[in-house]
């Protein structure tokens, strides 16, 4: 089954330390990024890769890092968690970054206290 | 950049139709795409316009204009597992832009 799988699902974690949430496709995609959404805000871009070792600020990047040194997995790094960063995180994959279809994980809801 | 501009929240009945609509500003468009989200849960890929016009998919529409900067996803025979958020959408170069999302309640 072709799908995009985060991992956790749910993350609570206090204030400075360091986390990193998985992100994996089967999809063979050259696509990646990390959305976060927050209420009345929608969907905002942090991170995308448009391949292995291609990675490029979206429009949300401060406290966040991103890694691609596989064409399958796109890892979320947070060094210092803040609790401004609590929100629900969404990954994202798509053939390639002309696609007009993104395939998204189930999300990853994170509180940071 | 670009900016899509939807509104917050819908309100529909049961076997209504229901129109969402959606007003964009962005330096470089390719076309207009649709997604729902339930609750939450991961966005689905809806439609996707490139070109002015109508498309249809089953109980769901969704058109453009782009000499108006305006798309709308139309929804027919509403259910009221309908009841979910709504995000245009606009593919640019290396990004997807999303809007804010409508959120759309239907009501028996």
């Amino acid at each position: 089954e072709a799908q995009v799988t985060q991992n956790p699902r749910y993350l609570i974690t206090v204030t400075g330390k360091k986390l990193t949430v998985t992100c994996s496709q089967n999809m063979n995609h050259e696509y990646m990024s990390w959305y976060r959404q927050d209420p009345g805000l929608g969907l905002r871009q942090i991170y995308y890769s448009m391949n292995v070792e291609v990675t490029d600020k979206g429009d949300v990047p401060e406290g966040y890092k991103v890694s691609r040194k596989e064409k399958r997995n796109f890892p979320l790094i947070l060094e210092s968690p803040s609790p401004n960063q609590t929100s629900l995180y969404f990954c994202a994959s798509s053939y390639d970054q002309g696609s007009t279809e993104a395939f998204f994980g189930q999300g990853t809801r994170l509180t940071v206290v | 950049g670009q900016s899509l501009e939807q509104p917050s929240e819908v309100t529909a009945v049961e076997g209504a139709i229901v129109q969402i609509n959606c007003t964009y500003q962005t330096s470089g468009f390719y076309g207009l795409s649709w997604y729902q989200q339930h609750d939450g849960g991961a966005p689905t890929f809806l439609s996707y316009n490139a070109l002015d016009g109508l498309e249809e998919t089953g109980r769901f529409s969704s058109f453009l204009s782009r000499s108006d900067s305006y798309g709308y996803l139309l929804l027919q025979e509403l259910q009221m597992k309908d009841s979910a958020s709504y995000f245009c959408a606009a593919p640019g170069y290396s990004t997807l832009t999303f809007g804010k999302g409508t959120m759309l309640l239907v009501s028996p």
